[in-house]
């Protein structure tokens, strides 16, 4: 297994600009993650899906911030227009179902908003 | 939320001590998990205590679980250069929904 995916690995933008980080789940596994990890804050739940639908979306910091999973194969997190303080590194994890514990991460994608 | 939370300091020893981390959290929980992330890369699960657990052992990862003193900690036995990393624990609060702390820097000497 190919394990949990994101991409782009880094991403530097300009603040304003509309910045789109992906993540595909593995296979089969129904609940995923988002998370920001940054040194000030450390790691912060970003929003929860479980079955393509969100479920907590209390950590989204702002509107700016917007996530979907359109199917089961593939979420987005999206900041439009972001800021140099998104900047951080944004992971997704995802656990097979309820009854499993353990999250499976991905390796993260690097924003750097200038 | 709740947050884990690790005792902040950064912890240097020689290949073949142990190294033990603490951790300390807020309110109820399910469980508590700690998770290793090396430089650059994402998180990795070491090993789950639920709430009704004491102790568990894994390789040589022991981790106890303290519910009346909402705490607990990580023993890494025999460490080796390879086990330099951060690590973290992380509280689950329900639904799955972890809480971590900051981390806990750990660097082994060969």
């Amino acid at each position: 297994d190919a394990g949990v995916i994101q991409s782009p690995r880094h991403e530097v933008t300009e603040m304003g600009q509309e910045v789109t980080l992906r993540c595909k789940p593995i296979s089969g596994h129904n609940s995923l993650f988002w998370y920001r990890q940054t040194m000030m804050r450390g790691l912060e739940l970003l929003i929860y899906f479980n079955n393509n639908v969100p479920i907590d979306d209390s950590g989204m910091p702002e509107d700016r911030f917007s996530a979907k999973m359109p199917n089961a194969s593939f979420s987005t997190l999206k900041i439009q227009p972001s800021e140099p303080r998104d900047s951080a590194v944004y992971f997704c994890a995802t656990i097979k179902d309820y009854s499993y514990n353990e999250q499976f991460f991905g390796p993260g994608t690097r924003l750097t908003v200038l | 939320s709740q947050q884990g939370e690790e005792d902040p300091q950064a912890l240097s020893i020689q290949e073949g001590e142990n190294a033990t981390m603490n951790c300390s959290y807020k309110t109820s929980i399910n469980n508590l998990q700690w998770y290793r992330q090396n430089s650059g890369r994402g998180l990795v699960h070491l090993i789950l205590i639920r709430s009704n657990e004491r102790e568990k052992h894994s390789g040589r990862l022991r981790v106890t679980l303290d519910t009346s003193k909402k705490s607990s900690s990580l023993l890494i036995t025999a460490s080796r250069a390879a086990d330099t990393a951060s690590y973290f624990c992380a509280t689950d609060y329900g639904n799955n929904r972890l809480a971590f702390g900051k981390g806990n820097q750990v660097v082994v000497i060969p």
